[in-house]
């Protein structure tokens, strides 16, 4: 059965720093990969995903993420963060092939400081 | 992507009542599938509805608490039945778009009182 875990349930970080959240599955087989955002009192909002292809992936709002396989791990990163940034951000995953259930990681509560 | 109307947006529910969610999503989808987020928590998945078939519990969920109805391919509905104060959590319907990804209704904020 797929898994997914966040290795920090919290990250501070300053405005305009960079930051990376942390990712890895496991699954016995090929996966899909998703992060998404749910701001304060929201819904969730898809940042970006992995399906195939090249392993660097780019998202809205500046995200991108890159997949390793051989380390089953999908980092989130940003260069440069605002204080708009400020949300949870879940990491997911599905095995494969359609119809299967995302999974979802225990998320990652970013908060931005001025 | 398609696009996920969920109602109501939130409400406050007396103990041992239930209420209806509702999600219509603007296209049709082969898949959708009802969460529950817990206060401070992660989303863990109650069933997978399909159409025209009877919908798919996770470990620890059932028919008779969350009963799951999907008449067509771009309609789904979830009650939550014989509601406790354990009840209270964010509800959120989801629908698979195989080219796409995952799309979320924007959730149901259920308070139980």
């Amino acid at each position: 059965a797929q898994s997914v875990t966040q290795l920090d349930s919290q990250v501070p970080v300053f405005e305009e720093a960079p930051v990376e959240l942390r990712c890895n599955y496991s699954s016995s087989v090929s996966v899909y990969l998703f992060w998404y955002v749910q701001y304060p009192n929201q819904g969730l909002q898809l940042l970006l995903k992995y399906l195939s292809g090249s392993t660097l992936v780019k998202g809205i709002n500046g995200f991108e993420a890159e997949f390793n396989k051989s380390q089953t791990s999908f980092h989130l990163r940003k260069p440069s963060v605002h204080i708009s940034d400020t949300a949870e951000y879940f990491c997911a995953v599905s095995e494969g092939d359609a119809g299967n259930k995302l999974t979802f990681g225990g998320g990652t509560r970013v908060l931005v400081k001025p | 992507s398609a696009v996920i109307s969920q109602k109501p947006s939130r409400d406050i529910c007396q103990r041992g009542t239930s209420l209806t969610i509702q999600c219509q999503v603007d296209s049709q989808v082969t898949m959708m599938f009802w969460y529950r987020q817990q206060p401070g928590q992660s989303l863990t998945l109650i069933a997978t509805a399909n159409q025209g078939s009877e919908a798919t519990y996770e470990s620890g969920f059932v028919i008779d608490k969350f009963p799951i109805s999907r008449p067509n391919l771009t309609f789904s509905t979830l009650t939550v039945s014989n509601m406790s104060p354990e009840d209270s959590s964010i509800y959120l319907c989801s629908a698979e778009e195989v080219s796409y990804g995952y799309t979320f209704g924007s959730g149901t904020r259920l308070t139980v009182v």
